[in-house]
């Protein structure tokens, strides 16, 4: 496997179940992140670990939990979801400290809430 | 607050080329970032721009005028699968990304 995987690609949930999104990075880096893809929206950051650490939680709501167990991976837990949060979360990695810091993204989870 | 402005889709012919613009405001700039992304895929970087001036990369050209708060995005020679959402993004003061909705590009033959 190589750069930046999630699972799983596709998920459909009611609004009373317990699911997780799983992203595994193997680029060496050492911050991750998790993004909101909506139709014609820009991308919405929800959440920031570096080195393992959570710097950033953009106000998202308590139904959505994260998890970053080690540097090269990342968990988001979902519980009574909402319709509204039927969206494609995207996850991505970068080498923080470096002067670029480039992002790299994994191919999303398509999250529908019934 | 801060904003990226882009336009929301564009349409070119193959083997044209095309100009995808993005202004912005922002609390200060560390950097602007052009990624492509196709539908149902992960977006993937295409440039990177912190001085002004452009940046060449192949059939991808990237311009930035930070006294103008605007970059664009240049792609020559137009093929079939460049039809993608092209997405600017730029670095703030605090170094978090601040992004733009996306141009949703559409090649026609």
């Amino acid at each position: 496997e190589t750069g930046v995987t999630q699972t799983p690609r596709h998920l459909v949930m009611g609004m009373t179940n317990k699911k997780s999104l799983k992203c595994e990075q193997h680029l060496g880096h050492n911050a991750m992140y998790w993004y909101k893809q909506s139709a014609k929206k820009p991308l919405e950051l929800m959440f920031v670990y570096n080195f393992k650490e959570q710097t950033e939680n953009n106000s998202v709501p308590s139904r959505f939990s994260p998890e970053c167990p080690n540097s090269s991976h990342l968990f988001l837990h979902l519980h009574t979801l909402q319709p509204e949060d039927s969206a494609l979360y995207l996850c991505a990695s970068s080498l923080a400290g470096e002067a670029v810091d480039t992002q790299y993204f994994g191919p999303g989870t398509r999250l529908t809430v019934l | 607050g801060q904003n990226i402005d882009q336009p929301t889709e564009m349409t070119a012919t193959e083997g044209a080329i095309v100009q995808i613009n993005c202004t912005y405001q922002t609390s200060g700039f560390n950097g602007l970032f052009w990624y492509q992304q196709h539908a149902g895929e992960a977006p993937t970087f295409l440039s990177y721009n912190v001085l002004d001036g452009l940046e060449e990369k192949g059939r991808f050209s990237s311009f930035l005028s930070r006294s103008k708060g605007y970059s664009y995005l240049l792609l020559k020679e137009l093929q079939m699968k460049d039809s993608a959402s092209y997405l600017c993004a730029v670095r703030d003061q605090n170094y978090q990304l601040i992004w733009g909705a996306g141009t949703k590009l559409i090649i026609k033959p």
